[in-house]
């Protein structure tokens, strides 16, 4: 089955220092991929996503490239925030039709904590 | 993107006394789900809710224990059956954008068991 690994956490950072959350991944056929951030106390929001080979999903100075060949989507950051401190979550969605259509697949979150 | 609104936000509850958790969101949504994420951990899907149809639970969920209800499409239920101190999670819903294969997340409901 579907499956998403992240990259052992916590991660503690000063501020403007660079980041990298690793997430590689396990699906059939082509799925979309995706990185959600929780901010403490909040639900889900989506950060950034990609759908296809050699996509770059960014938002918020965060990026990630879709890497079909190391089955890859790691999010890098150039400069991060103390508003950055949140749990990172790397998921996938396989695309399969019927009863799987839809589904998201998580990897295990990795917490950021980012010190003035 | 969907705004959903989920009530309540928290609550602390009885051993063995049951809570229904609503979902609502401002625009219709065919596929709509329930998960569950307990302390330190990732999400759990516990089962796809769409309108006009069952839900679909998964494996290590059942019906008995978490009954859910989708009378229209811009909301649903999820109730916790029987609470255990093991049910202690927050419980969040999420809706489908299928022309961009999103899914969007309610704020959550956080849930303790005494």
């Amino acid at each position: 089955g579907d499956s998403v690994t992240q990259m052992e956490g916590p991660v503690t950072l000063s501020e403007e220092a660079f980041l990298t959350i690793n997430c590689t991944y396990t699906a059939t056929g082509y799925p979309s991929l995706f990185w959600y951030v929780q901010y403490p106390g909040e639900g889900l929001q989506l950060l950034l996503k990609a759908t296809k080979a050699d996509d770059k999903g960014s938002n918020k100075g965060f990026e990630a490239t879709y890497r079909k060949e190391t089955t890859s989507f790691h999010l890098e950051k150039g400069s991060v925030q103390v508003s950055d401190s949140a749990v990172y979550f790397c998921a996938l969605s396989s695309g399969a039709g019927g009863t799987s259509y839809g589904k998201l697949t998580f990897g295990q979150g990795t917490i950021l904590t980012v010190h003035p | 993107s969907a705004v959903i609104s989920q009530k309540p936000s928290r609550d602390i509850c009885q051993r063995g006394t049951s809570l229904t958790i609503q979902c609502q969101v401002d625009s219709q949504v065919t596929m709509m789900f329930w998960y569950r994420q307990q302390p330190g951990q990732s999400l759990t899907l516990i089962a796809t809710a769409n309108q006009g149809s069952e839900a679909t639970y998964e494996s290590g969920f059942v019906i008995d224990k978490f009954p859910i209800s989708r009378p229209n499409l811009t909301f649903s239920t999820l109730t916790v059956s029987n609470m255990s101190p093991e049910d202690s999670s927050i419980y969040l819903c999420s809706v489908l954008d299928r022309s961009q294969n999103i899914q969007y997340f309610g704020a959550g409901t956080r849930l303790s068991v005494l």
